[in-house]
């Protein structure tokens, strides 16, 4: 069985500091994908990354697939309270596994004004 | 119209009852899913239809039953659940080689 470990678990910051949230595996994925989840809504998807050592960004979010593809990192720079909800990360295996998500537990970021 | 849209968006139901949870996709896309969303539990993948059918099920108990009529409707009938099944009921979709999952806003199901 697959699993993915995201820590933090809990992160609560002030406005303009800067973080990162870890989801670590010790199996391979063929993507990790990144998703944003608010209270009452289903999570909406901010990025995919497949290739081993890719580095995305998207604004302020910068998002990194680790060299072995089993681990990813997301980093925000100068957080806002827009960014506040539950960040996850999920997993792919690939092969007869497409489409099968295996999800880390969840982040759940709180931003203070 | 969002991509992925899913009723009724909060049910509460008795232990005896029964009742279906529908998803309905409009981003052309040929695989669905159910997922459950638990406090304090990652999300737990239930059912996976590729074309229309069911490639996996994933030791969900038979009193969750899925129905796919076509690529784009996904069915979950409930039927004589339990107070442990309360959570958020996710539904999603994807292309079938994957790997981006699209979801819709879920339900939040309450077991009294």
């Amino acid at each position: 069985t697959q699993l993915l470990e995201q820590s933090p678990q809990f992160l609560s910051i002030q406005e303009g500091e800067n973080l990162t949230v870890y989801c670590n595996s010790s199996s391979v994925f063929s993507s990790l994908q990144w998703y944003r989840q608010e209270p009452g809504e289903g999570p909406v998807l901010l990025v995919t990354v497949v290739t081993g050592g890719e580095v995305k960004k998207l604004k302020r979010l910068t998002f990194q697939f680790g060299d072995a593809r089993k681990d990813s990192s997301l980093h925000i720079t100068a957080a806002q309270p827009g960014d506040t909800g539950l960040y996850l990360c999920a997993g792919e295996a690939g092969g007869t596994s497409y489409g099968k998500l295996t999800f880390g537990q969840g982040t759940i970021l709180t931003v203070h004004p | 119209e969002t991509g992925v849209t899913q009723t009724p968006r909060h049910l509460v139901m008795g232990m005896t009852n029964k009742k279906s949870l529908k998803c309905e996709q409009h981003l052309g896309h040929n695989a669905m899913y159910w997922y459950k969303q638990s406090a304090k539990k990652p999300l737990e993948l239930m059912f996976v239809y590729n074309f229309k059918e069911q490639t996996e099920n994933n030791s969900v108990p038979s009193r969750f039953s899925p129905e796919c009529p076509n690529s784009s409707h996904l069915f979950l009938h409930l039927h004589t659940l339990q107070p442990e099944d309360s959570a958020l009921y996710l539904c999603a979709s994807s292309q079938v080689t994957g790997p981006e999952a699209f979801f819709g806003q879920g339900t939040r199901l309450t077991v009294v």
